[in-house]
C-alpha cells in the first residue's frame, strides 16, 4: 500500500523556469510533510517542510503547497538551476507513537538544462 | 557541527552472512532512524531508537535488529543475510523534543551488496 505517491519518474526544465514537482497521499492521519533532495551517492537533504495547519511555506528559491482536502502537495523552484538537478523525494509522518517513521514516495528525478 | 556519518561505504556479504553497519548521529541529536532504500524506490523506515530503546519499527523481520549507545551512535545489524537485503541502508538523526519539526537528517548511506 503506496501511502506516499510522486506519479511522474522524471522532469525535465530549462535553466531559469520553474519546476514543478508533485506528490500525492492516501493517509489522512499525516500531519507533517517535508521534501529531500538525493545527489547520487549522497543521503538525501532536507529542503523543506510543511506543517498539516499550514498552505504554503517558502524559503527562497523553494516553495511547498499543502492542499489538505486533495490530500496534494507540491513544491515550487523558481528560478530553477542546473545545480538543482538530483532527485526529490516528499515525506510525510503522523503523531502520536508513529512520530519518528517518515513515508517516502518513490522519487522524481529533476533534470534542469543550462 | 559534524553531521551524520556512517561506516561502511560499501559492503559485500553473501546470503546467510550476519553484517554490522554503523552511524554517528549529528551533535545535539538524541535519536536515530534506520531506513532501506532499494534500487528506484523512496526510503522505507526499519525502526528509530531514542535514549538506547527501539521506539518505533517498520514491516521488517526481525533478523533486523538495532542498539543505540549513551553517545547516540547506532548499530543496525542484520542476520541471516538474503538477496533482497542489497540495497542502500540510510541513518537519519534528529533532535526529540515533544515538539513537530524534529527533521530527520541523512548520513550518506551504506551500500550493501548481497551475493
Amino acid at each position: 500500500d503506496q501511502q506516499v505517491k510522486q506519479n511522474s519518474p522524471s522532469l525535465s526544465v530549462q535553466e531559469g523556469r520553474i519546476s514543478i514537482l508533485n506528490c500525492d497521499y492516501t493517509n489522512s492521519m499525516f500531519d507533517y510533510f517535508l521534501w529531500y533532495k538525493k545527489y547520487p551517492a549522497e543521503g538525501p537533504t532536507f529542503l523543506i517542510s510543511i506543517s498539516s495547519i499550514k498552505d504554503k511555506n517558502e524559503d527562497g528559491r523553494f516553495t511547498v503547497f499543502l492542499n489538505k482536502s486533495a490530500k496534494h502537495l507540491s513544491l515550487h523552484i523558481v528560478p530553477s538551476q542546473p545545480g538543482d538537478s538530483a532527485v526529490y523525494f516528499c515525506a510525510a509522518r503522523t503523531g502520536g507513537t508513529s512520530y519518528g517513521k517518515l513515508t517516502f514516495g518513490q522519487g522524481t528525478i529533476l533534470t534542469v538544462h543550462p | 557541527e559534524t553531521g551524520v556519518t556512517q561506516s561502511p561505504t560499501h559492503l559485500i556479504k553473501t546470503r546467510g552472512q550476519q553484517v554490522t553497519l554503523r552511524c554517528s548521529s549529528q551533535s545535539g541529536h538524541n535519536t536515530v532512524s534506520w531506513y532501506q532504500q532499494a534500487l528506484g524506490q523512496g526510503p522505507q523506515f526499519i525502526f528509530q531508537y531514542y535514549r538506547e530503546e527501539e521506539n518505533g519499527r517498520g514491516n521488517f523481520p526481525p533478523r533486523f535488529s538495532g542498539l543505540q549507545f549513551p553517545n547516540y551512535s547506532s548499530e543496525l545489524n542484520v542476520n541471516a543475510l538474503e538477496l533482497d537485503d542489497s540495497a542502500l541502508y540510510l541513518c537519519a538523526s534528529s533532535r526529540t523534543s515533544g515538539r513537530l519539526g524534529d527533521t530527520q537528517y541523512f548520513g550518506p548511506g551504506t551500500r550493501l551488496t548481497v551475493l
